[in-house]
């Protein structure tokens, strides 16, 4: 089962920053948060990840609770073409990288 | 570089048929593996590798046999197709195993 637990589906306007939520409660000290995300059927893209501080690269913006419990990745300016499924994932300690369902993100106009 | 290449694309196969999927990555990574994706679902790993000569399972490894005999090729085997198999599967590699995924483009697969 994954470790990780992301609401099914969220909508954001064009323009406005999109916040999608994730929590991991279980995380344990050494693993990471891994971000990607899969647009109509292409291969899931990476786009960010982070151990306990807060990350940005050209994509998007990662916010880790201080407890690790939970994190936020931000879109900060949505646009028609973020719309696509968003996974959250940790890796486990066998190498074992499990996917959940993710959170489909629809940018609406 | 070509990154994370899938062959076929698609295939459509008869039930009881067997096929390998091949996948190879130019990137020198240690780390590859398969995933398949139903139907409006998230991906499901089906075998991983570490480095050359060694594999494991993953979620849903039952019809389903790997090798890791080079760095670079990872193919996946299917022994005896079900209809339960038709799906899109998905390799990926990474530089090790705390660095970023990189996906190939997926085969399409039915199994008539």
């Amino acid at each position: 089962d994954a470790k990780t637990t992301q609401p099914p589906s969220m909508d954001c306007a064009e323009g406005r920053a999109a916040n999608l939520p994730c929590n991991h409660s279980t995380i344990s000290g050494n693993e990471y948060v891994y971000w990607y995300r899969q647009i109509h059927s292409q291969g899931p893209q990476y786009i960010i990840h982070g151990l306990k501080n807060n990350e940005t690269n050209e994509m998007a913006s990662l916010i880790i609770t201080e407890d690790r419990k939970s994190s936020t990745l931000i879109l900060p300016h949505a646009t028609l073409r973020d719309t696509a499924v968003y996974y959250c994932i940790v890796r486990l300690a066998d190498d074992k990288i499990i996917f959940g369902k993710g959170t489909r993100l629809h940018i609406l106009p | 570089n070509a990154g994370v290449t899938q062959t076929p694309k698609f295939q459509v196969l008869k039930t009881g048929q067997s096929m390998t999927l091949q996948c190879a990555q130019d990137m020198n990574h240690e780390y590859m593996s398969w995933y398949r994706q139903d139907p409006g679902m998230g991906l499901r790993l089906i075998h991983y590798s570490v480095g050359a000569g060694i594999t494991d399972q993953g979620e849903v490894p039952n019809g389903y046999n790997v090798s890791r005999s080079t760095t670079e090729d990872f193919p996946l085997r299917l022994l005896s197709a079900a209809p339960s198999q038709t799906s899109v599967y998905f390799c990926a590699s990474s530089y090790s195993r705390t660095e970023k995924l990189f996906f190939g483009s997926g085969t399409q697969l039915s199994v008539l």
